[in-house]
């Protein structure tokens, strides 16, 4: 099956630093991807959906400005959050949507990187 | 409303014995698919089962089964032989529309706690 790495898996940084995510597709090519954000014991939340070689899709209540998201290539986006605040502390994860042929109808989700502001 | 409802914060059950967990779900769109998820404490999201909403019969993987009643929007996800490593966090999902129509996006459940016990 189709594979997508995180990196960092986990990351501390002081309150006011920005801090960037990466998202791979180890082993195929993905044109989107999502990015969700899971507060503890809570469910995951679409925050935008990343499109290669165009702007980001963001939901509502999501601040753009905030939350940078960019596909440069067909196996990468990244999402900076910028200029981090405790309250940013989650778990974001990133998923690509399922390939065509594939026997699946599941999204591929990355392993998740733990983000803690202090 | 909410789109995908588990109503069950928490379940135990006992080694060997089966469990249900309950979700039910709410769209308009004649075309969807409903998902289940493992989560860990790792934090990995691990596809457990898909349906889909044309689906004929109901799903099955392993000891997976999902209790699909279309009319009462139900998709509960019956574990079979409960084993200690499948204590985790289980969100049941939807996507909305074809698969590969645009890649619609997940909403998740809010997500039930299994506990197995020896």
């Amino acid at each position: 099956g189709a594979v997508v790495s995180q990196h960092p898996s986990w990351v501390i940084c002081k309150s006011g630093t920005s801090v960037k995510i990466e998202c791979r597709s180890l082993d195929f090519q993905a044109t989107t991807m999502f990015w969700y954000r899971q507060f503890p014991k809570q469910s995951l939340m679409l925050m935008a959906t990343s499109n290669e070689g165009s702007k980001a899709t963001y939901e509502q209540g999501v601040e753009k400005d905030k939350f940078l998201i960019n596909h440069a290539s067909l196996t990468l986006s990244t999402l900076t959050v910028t200029s981090a605040h405790p309250e940013d502390s989650s778990f974001y994860i990133c998923s690509a949507p399922p390939l065509a042929g594939e026997g699946t109808d599941t999204q591929y989700f990355g392993p998740g990187t733990r983000l803690t502001v202090l | 409303a909410q789109k995908i409802t588990q109503t069950q914060p928490g379940m135990f059950v006992q080694e060997k014995e089966a469990v249900t967990l309950d979700c039910t779900y709410d769209t308009s769109d004649p075309s969807y698919g409903l998902f289940w998820y493992k989560q860990p404490s790792s934090g990995e999201m691990i596809f457990l089962i898909y349906q889909g909403s044309y689906d004929q019969q109901n799903a099955t993987e392993g000891r997976y089964s999902l209790n699909f009643q279309k009319a009462r929007k139900s998709a509960n996800l019956v574990i079979s032989a409960s084993q200690l490593g499948d204590s985790a966090m289980y969100f049941c999902a939807m996507r909305e529309g074809q698969r590969n129509s645009g890649y619609s996006t997940l909403t998740f459940g809010k997500g039930t706690m299994l506990l197995v016990s020896p």
